[in-house]
């Protein structure tokens, strides 16, 4: 039972352009949601997250969308840049105070 | 080092033999966490640790695998009599506390585990 769904596999986008990475929930439980990006050989690591108190978040270039009554989030990425090529993780859980949840990502390439 | 520190960062294993797998959290955090990832796969919650105590093991795929933490702060992911599915990457994290403001945890690089 996936609870935290990532339908694209992977994404091409060109350099400058705004990258789009979606995730769809089931849970109506999750309450806190977050990004983590991974590159080869490496551990995730955190990128940016939201609650369900709010519907967006801004960090940089990096903004977090979450429409609560779709069980849908997404991370958009704008001017995407090639050091933005990674596997990009969402995750989700009920309460800050508990396990998360994650997608199987979805591979994020920028060309230049 | 200052971050999670995973060994050995690759193993090979014959089908039937244990295998134990390292973690050294961040120092100070008392939550800690196993996810393995299988190829093509996304992050699997295997367990987490809080102190040394254990509340969730519903992650743990059989009773070949174990986890063990002492003194608040070295984990041991032990599997038994592998099998070839149990190839993954196993992946430690590890947060100050049970769930931060932030949600946030600190992933190590990972344990390779292949099973032949």
């Amino acid at each position: 039972d996936q609870q935290v769904k990532q339908n694209s596999p992977s994404l091409s986008v060109q350099e400058g352009r705004i990258s789009i990475l979606n995730c769809d929930y089931t849970n109506s439980m999750f309450d806190y949601f977050l990004w983590y990006k991974k590159y080869p050989a490496e551990g995730p690591t955190f990128l940016i997250s939201i609650s369900s108190i709010k519907d967006k978040n801004e960090d940089g270039r990096f903004t977090v969308f979450l429409n609560k009554s779709a069980k849908h989030l997404s991370l958009h990425i704008v001017p995407s840049q090639p050091g933005d090529s990674a596997v990009y993780f969402c995750a989700a859980s009920a309460g800050t105070a508990s396990k998360l949840t994650f997608g199987t990502g979805t591979r994020l390439q920028v060309t230049l | 080092g200052a971050g999670v520190s995973q060994s050995p960062s690759n193993k090979v294993t014959e089908k039937g033999k244990d295998v134990e797998l390292r973690c050294d959290p961040i120092s100070g955090h008392t939550a800690l966490y196993w996810y393995r990832q299988s190829l093509g796969q996304g992050l699997e919650f295997l367990i987490y640790f809080q102190g040394n105590s254990a509340p969730d093991k519903s992650g743990l795929p059989s009773d070949r695998f174990s986890a063990e933490r002492t003194g608040g702060s070295v984990s041991t992911l032990t599997i038994q009599r592998t099998q070839q599915e149990d190839s993954a990457v196993y992946l430690c994290a590890s947060s100050p506390l049970l769930g931060t403001t932030t949600g946030e945890l600190f992933f190590g690089e990972g344990s390779r585990l292949t099973v032949l």
